[in-house]
């Protein structure tokens, strides 16, 4: 069955660190990855998505197969990307499954 | 373009009532899914429909959650003789095609049952 993991539950850096939200997944054919956000009082979003290999909000995304991840990556986190991450897989088989989230609270 | 619209924004119910969540997709999109999102946890599927048609409805509980997507109007979510462990933030979402697409989301339903 696919599975996403996402270790942490929150996340604090300071303003101008790097950030790494991790998400494994465990699927044994080709999923196709994407990174979903939540802000504040708004609605889930589509942040990026691992077929598009672009950059979004500073925000980039890289699927490895080998170790089955795709982290999420920015250099120099933002106050405004305090949000709730969400990773979410999908198979072809069933509609996107999601990890548990991970709420990023950037410091100033 | 309106979004994705879920309506009502908050319910409450109690013990033993039934809960009706309705959902609007975007323009255009025929694919509806359902997530439920309880306390501390992630968003988790329940069912997949298509015009008429429930395609996918493995994460849904067995017994009092239905779900319809009719011809005309919204989808609706039907939870009946709802308990306590119901209330969660129930999440539509909808898409142009199946696949790898981009899903929109609505900004939820937060069922509390008392």
């Amino acid at each position: 069955a696919q599975r996403v993991t996402q270790p942490e539950k929150l996340l604090s850096v300071f303003k101008g660190a790097p950030v790494e939200l991790k998400c494994n997944y465990s699927y044994s054919g080709s999923p196709e990855l994407f990174w979903y956000v939540q802000y504040s009082r708004q609605r889930l979003q589509l942040l990026l998505r691992h077929i598009s290999r672009e950059s979004i909000k500073g925000f980039t995304a890289d699927l490895n197969k080998g170790e089955t991840s795709f982290h999420l990556k920015k250099p120099f986190a933002q106050e405004e990307d305090s949000a709730m991450y969400y990773c979410a897989l999908f198979s072809g088989n069933t509609p996107l499954v999601f990890g548990k989230g991970t709420r990023l609270s950037v410091i100033a | 373009n309106a979004g994705v619209m879920q309506n009502p924004r908050h319910l409450v119910r109690r013990r033993g009532q039934e809960a009706r969540l309705r959902c609007s997709p975007m323009k255009g999109h025929s694919h509806v899914y359902w997530y439920r999102q309880l306390p501390e946890e992630g968003l988790k599927f329940m069912v997949y429909l298509q015009k008429e048609n429930i395609i996918d409805e493995s994460g849904m509980p067995k017994e009092r959650f239905s779900a319809e997507f009719p011809k005309e109007g919204p989808s609706i979510l039907r939870i009946q003789q709802v308990v306590r462990g119901d209330s969660a933030a129930y999440f539509c979402a909808s898409s142009e095609d199946r696949g790898p697409t981009e899903a929109f989301f609505g900004q939820g339903t937060r069922l509390t049952v008392v």
